[in-house]
């Protein structure tokens, strides 16, 4: 069965301090692993995906197989990163299964 | 482009009343999705559509009765309210792609209270 493991519901850091949302999934196959943003009032939104291997608004993230980990990371917080973010595995149908999402906020 | 919207965004209920969320998308997307989102669950897949006329169970059906009737709107029918389906529900679409998970678009969320 698909499972999305994210261990912590809320992550506080200053402006300026590194940021790592973890996540760990379990899945059988070939996995393909998204993280997803919710601001503030805003609706849910894709922020990026592994196979992409972007970086989008100063985060990444690396698929590590090994550990099962596709761990959210940013080198320097900003206050408008402060929002909800949910790690995603794909499945059939391009069903998402969720993580239980973490919070993160920024402080001035 | 409006993307996925859904109707109504509040409601409260009485514990055996019913109701229906509309989702409507402009996108022509072939995958339409019903997930609620509880506090400390993250989001739960209730039902979802792989296309016009064709709907499947998720992770959490019981309660829910879906219908795709026609390709741009999902609705997601309660028969009979219970408190345990309070919750923020999201419509979300995306399209037919192969091989690989699309993007999924969402709707605003539409709260529901069943007092």
């Amino acid at each position: 069965a698909q499972r999305v493991t994210q261990p912590e519901k809320l992550l506080s850091v200053f402006k300026g301090a590194p940021v790592e949302l973890k996540c760990n999934y379990s899945y059988s196959g070939s996995p393909e692993l998204f993280w997803y943003v919710q601001y503030s009032r805003q609706r849910l939104q894709l922020l990026l995906r592994h196979i992409s291997r972007e970086s989008i608004k100063g985060f990444t993230a690396d698929l590590n197989k090994g550990e099962t980990s596709f761990h959210l990371k940013k080198p320097f917080a900003q206050e408008e990163d402060s929002a909800m973010y949910y790690c995603a595995l794909g499945g059939a149908n391009s069903k998402l299964t969720f993580g239980k999402g973490i919070t993160l906020s920024v402080r001035p | 482009n409006a993307g996925v919207t859904q109707t109504p965004k509040f409601r409260v209920l009485k514990t055996g009343q019913s109701m229906t969320l509309l989702c409507a998308q402009d996108m022509n997307h072939e995958y339409m999705y019903w997930y609620r989102q509880d506090p400390g669950m993250g989001l739960r897949l209730i039902h979802y559509s792989v296309g016009e006329g064709t709907t499947a169970k998720g992770e959490v059906p019981d309660g829910y009765n879906v219908s795709r009737l026609k390709k741009q709107n999902f609705l997601l029918g309660l028969e009979s309210a219970a408190p345990s389906q309070t919750s923020v529900y999201f419509c979300a679409s995306t399209h037919l792609r192969g091989g690989d998970t699309g993007e999924l678009f969402f709707g605003e969320g539409s709260r529901l209270t069943v007092l």
